[in-house]
């Protein structure tokens, strides 16, 4: 147990489907972010919050959009994906004082 | 961010100590050097890291040599559960807030029984 907790942890969706992925840290930090996670590809940042706020955008496609209503609480909601978006998408929070702390990803499968 | 070299493999005997290097030849002097592991189908898992001086938690140690060109992330009684890959990554300051880490493609260690 990580304390970040993320659902669904497998994800099947057509390419016409639009699905969310939800995060939610029990660790009371104010920073959660989304990476992304391609086979045999290092982990790439897609989004940084900060008490709620969107401090970076790593250059993602539309199609992806976060959404963070508290700092116990990010989603990451998802429209017509590409069959190059299956990945294993990881969520992670962080405070000061606090290294960073993963979830065990949701594993996106995109038909 | 300096950039970290891994060897992308390695092996090691189960109870033995296992010792993973990494260089990072173009380290700034606010640089600190970071460990994580990530275990297959898991998130990646904080290890340890220091500046200059060498640390040691209850996962493991991290050496750092004095012109900080180099580390080596030692686990000192090896199991297999231990069998992951790991990452070395370099980056400004240890304020843990509003992280921005890169990751490599670290090093995989696996642990033979």
């Amino acid at each position: 147990e990580t304390g970040v907790t993320q659902t669904p942890r497998h994800l099947v969706m057509g390419m016409t489907n639009k699905k969310s992925l939800k995060c939610e840290q029990h660790l009371g930090h104010n920073a959660m972010y989304w990476y992304k996670q391609s086979a045999k590809k290092p982990l790439e940042l897609m989004f940084v919050y900060n008490f709620k706020e969107q401090t970076e955008n790593n250059s993602v496609p539309s199609r992806f959009s976060p959404e963070c209503p508290n700092s116990s609480h990010l989603f990451l909601h998802l429209h017509t994906l590409q069959p190059e978006d299956s990945a294993l998408y990881l969520c992670a929070s962080s405070q000061r004082e606090s290294p960073l702390h993963f979830g065990n990803g949701t594993r996106l499968t995109v038909t | 961010d300096a950039k970290t070299t891994q060897p992308p493999s390695m092996d090691c005997a189960e109870g033995r100590a296992a010792n993973l290097p990494c260089n990072h030849s173009t380290i700034s002097g606010n640089e600190y050097v970071y460990w994580y592991r990530q275990i297959h189908s898991q998130g990646p898992q904080y290890i340890i890291h220091g500046l200059k001086n060498n640390e040691t938690n209850e996962m493991a140690s991290l050496i750092i040599t004095e012109d900080r060109k180099s580390s080596t992330l030692i686990l000192p009684h090896a199991t297999l559960r231990d069998t992951a890959v790991y990452y070395c990554i370099v980056r400004v300051g240890s304020n843990f807030g509003n992280e921005k880490l890169t990751f490599g493609t670290g090093t995989r260690l696996t642990i033979i029984p």
